[in-house]
C-alpha cells in the first residue's frame, strides 16, 4: 500500500532558525513528489521533484529528493512567523494516484 | 484571474441526508481532483477527472460517493446518505494538463459537518 510518512509532526521554533522537514514514502512507480504550504485554507504548490540529487529552490525554501533512499527534504532558512503552517508532503504514483502524508505542523514564534 | 471555486464553503446535514458539493475550476483546466481531508490529517484522494472522463475513483471511499464531471469542467461530488465518518473538507484541485506534469490549484474546500 502507497504510503508517505513526514516528520516531525510538529514543530516550534524562533523567528531565524533554520528547519528541515523530512518526508519519506513508499509508493508504486514513483513519478513526482511535492510540498505543499496549507495556512487555513486550501493547500498552496511549493515544490515538484521528480529527480534525485537536484535541488529546488525558492528564496530561504529549498527542497531535494533522494529516491535511491525514497526520501525528501524542505529546508526553510531565516525562518519568519509567516511561515508559520502545515507544510505537505504528496507523491503521485502511476496511474495518477496521489497520496499525501499527514504534514508537519510548523511555528515560528517571534 | 479567478482560481478554483467551490460551494457551499460550509454544510451542515443530518445523518442519513443527501449532499452535492460543487467545484468550479479553472477555465480552460484539464484535470480536476477531489481530495478530502479529515481534521489533523493530509488530504486523501478520492477522485480525478481528465476533461468529462472520470479516469481514477479508487479513492471513493464508499458506493455512497458518486462524482461527476458531464461537461468537462464544472465538477459535482455527491456524498448520498451521509455518515459522521464523512464529516471532513472535501478540497477540489485543477490543472492544465494531464496529471502532476502541470502544478495543481486548490479551492478553498467545503467543510461538511453530518450531525
Amino acid at each position: 500500500e502507497d504510503k508517505v510518512v513526514q516528520s516531525p509532526l510538529s514543530l516550534v521554533v524562533h523567528e531565524g532558525d533554520t528547519v528541515t522537514l523530512n518526508c519519506s514514502y513508499e509508493v508504486t512507480n514513483f513519478r513526482s513528489l511535492l510540498w505543499y504550504k496549507q495556512e487555513k485554507k486550501a493547500p498552496t504548490f511549493l515544490f515538484m521533484l521528480t529527480s534525485s540529487g537536484i535541488e529546488k529552490k525558492s528564496g530561504r525554501l529549498s527542497s531535494i529528493l533522494d529516491k535511491k533512499e525514497l526520501f525528501s527534504i524542505l529546508n526553510i532558512t531565516a525562518t519568519q512567523t509567516g511561515d508559520s503552517a502545515v507544510y505537505l508532503c504528496a507523491v503521485e504514483g502511476y496511474g495518477q494516484n496521489f497520496v499525501f502524508g499527514p504534514g508537519t505542523r510548523l511555528s515560528v514564534l517571534p | 484571474g479567478a482560481g478554483v471555486s467551490q460551494s457551499p464553503r460550509y454544510k451542515v446535514a443530518k445523518r442519513g441526508q443527501d449532499v452535492a458539493l460543487r467545484c468550479d475550476p479553472i477555465s480552460g483546466h484539464v484535470s480536476l481532483f477531489w481530495y478530502q481531508q479529515a481534521l489533523g490529517q493530509g488530504p486523501e484522494f478520492l477522485t480525478y477527472f481528465q476533461n468529462e472522463a472520470q479516469l481514477d475513483k479508487s479513492g471513493l471511499p464508499s458506493d455512497r460517493f458518486f462524482a461527476e464531471r458531464p461537461e468537462g469542467s464544472v465538477s459535482t461530488l455527491k456524498i448520498q446518505r451521509t455518515q459522521q465518518e464523512d464529516s471532513a473538507v472535501y478540497l477540489c484541485a485543477s490543472s492544465a494538463g494531464g496529471g502532476l506534469a502541470y502544478e495543481q490549484y486548490f479551492g478553498p474546500g467545503t467543510r461538511l459537518t453530518v450531525t
